[in-house]
């Protein structure tokens, strides 16, 4: 089981916004930035958004993060077939002596 | 550009040492702004971090794994490399190498993934 709770699943017809969510605890989002990564099938995670709300060079501006408290979002705008893929927030967990940890993952189907 | 590439034996049989390097290439190895990691995905399921390495050979590892991981660095070749003893099924995953980033700010001190190798598949079975 995740320590970052994250729905499995999530849909939209092209051109739609989305958004998934992704829950955590004080000691991990909420002490320390959020990630999101995106893994289109078969290829390796690519960063998405970093420290929350930035966007790599690259990363189209239809891509969005936010965070509040213990909880993170990703919004994707004006969705398009390319999306569909698997998305992951991650962080920072101070408890256990510190560790990475991810969410399960959501898989995003473009209808 | 930056390059990470993963290898080493595919198939591992139980109970033995599952080795894997990750040779970097095109980028700044022995920089004090970058650690170096380890993630793991078994078939079918999300993302697990493994450990990290920074350059002066200072780790840090995933709680859960950390009894039998082992991760070090080679700077004179620009590579590190992950060791995990007895393994298991469960071990069965696609590895990847990843740089991780470092920084700090007025808020938080930070380091993330930012730059990751394609993976390579490991099996254990005998």
């Amino acid at each position: 089981q995740s320590v970052l709770t994250q729905p499995p699943s999530a849909s939209g017809t092209p051109g739609q916004r989305v958004t998934i969510s992704c829950s955590g605890r004080s000691s991990d989002i909420g002490s320390n930035y959020v990630y999101w990564y995106q893994q289109l099938p078969g290829t390796a995670p690519k960063l998405l958004i970093y420290r929350n709300n930035k966007r790599p060079s690259g990363v189209p501006d239809r891509f969005s993060g936010s965070k509040s408290g213990t909880s993170a979002s990703l919004a994707i705008s004006g969705l398009r077939s390319e999306d569909e893929a698997d998305y992951y927030c991650a962080t920072w967990d101070d408890s256990l002596s510190g560790r990475w940890v991810f969410g399960g993952g959501t898989k995003l189907t473009v209808l | 550009q930056l390059q990470l590439q993963e290898w080493g034996p595919g198939l591992v049989k139980p109970s033995e040492t599952l080795s894997l390097t990750c040779t970097v290439s095109g980028g700044s190895f022995n920089s004090s702004s970058y650690y170096w990691g380890w993630i793991r995905q078994p078939p079918g399921k999300g993302l697990e971090w493994v450990g990290s390495a920074y350059y002066s050979g200072t780790t840090y590892y995933n709680p859960s794994l950390k009894s039998r991981v082992t991760i070090s660095v080679d700077t004179s070749k620009n590579q590190f490399s992950l060791k995990v003893n007895s393994v298991t099924a469960a071990d069965t995953a696609v590895y990847y190498c990843a740089r991780q980033y470092a920084g700090v700010d007025a808020v938080f001190d930070y380091y993330y993934m930012d730059v990751w190798g394609k993976g390579t598949t490991v099996i254990v079975s005998s």
